[in-house]
């Protein structure tokens, strides 16, 4: 059974640091990887998605890797900014059975 | 505008009303999906499917049903909802292209309380 998990489980950090959050999962027979934020009480917003056969993918201060052998993506944030704090998800599409299984997330909080 | 919606968006029941949570999507996508949201468990998938009169079980289908007779709806039914089922649900929808771009999108949520 697949299994996603994502750390830290939190993490603070000033303002204009760049930095990386990681996302590893068991199963490696996926199509895909997604990157989401999450702001409190909000929707999710989906920031970056990887196909398998890539390497990764970016979006302008975000830079999204996966290693889909070692079972692990990273998301890189440039130049963090406050309203980069929220909490950020991957998730997994399973080659096997369709279903997409979330990692618990990884809540950002830039220090002014 | 491409959008997914859920209705209601904020919803206290009591302990075996039967309820209804619509989801609809305006993207022609074929996958939608349920989800449910709960403090240190994260997002669970309930239910999903890949097309229409086409739906499976995810991780916790357990007390759910869904059913999918048009491609835009997706409803969540809880036949004899229990205070175990409180919790922040989303719908979410893709293009279904598995192995392409599948990039999911997700509705705002709907809170519910089972007293």
């Amino acid at each position: 059974k697949q299994e996603v998990t994502q750390i830290p489980a939190a993490l603070s950090v000033p303002e204009g640091e760049n930095l990386v959050l990681n996302c590893s999962f068991t199963d490696s027979a996926i199509y895909n990887l997604q990157w989401f934020r999450q702001d409190p009480g909000k929707g999710l917003t989906s920031l970056l998605l990887i196909q398998s056969s890539q390497r990764e993918q970016t979006s302008g201060r975000l830079n999204a890797s996966l290693d889909k052998s070692s079972g692990r993506s990273t998301l890189y944030i440039a130049a963090s900014q406050p309203g980069d704090s929220a909490t950020y998800l991957c998730a997994v599409e399973g080659h096997r059975d369709d279903k997409i299984i979330f990692g618990k997330g990884t809540r950002l909080h830039i220090l002014p | 505008e491409a959008q997914v919606t859920q209705n209601p968006r904020y919803l206290i029941t009591v302990t075996g009303k039967k309820l209804t949570v619509t989801c609809s999507q305006n993207m022609n996508h074929e996958y939608m999906s349920w989800y449910r949201q709960d403090p240190g468990l994260g997002l669970r998938q309930i239910y999903y499917s890949m097309n229409v009169e086409v739906t499976d079980k995810g991780d916790v289908p357990e007390g759910y049903k869904v059913s999918r007779k048009e491609k835009r709806n997706f409803p969540l039914i809880l036949e004899s909802p229990s205070p175990n089922q409180t919790s922040l649900y989303f719908c979410a929808s893709s293009p279904g292209l598995a192995g392409t771009y599948n990039e999911q999108f997700f509705g705002p949520g709907t809170r519910l309380t089972v007293l």
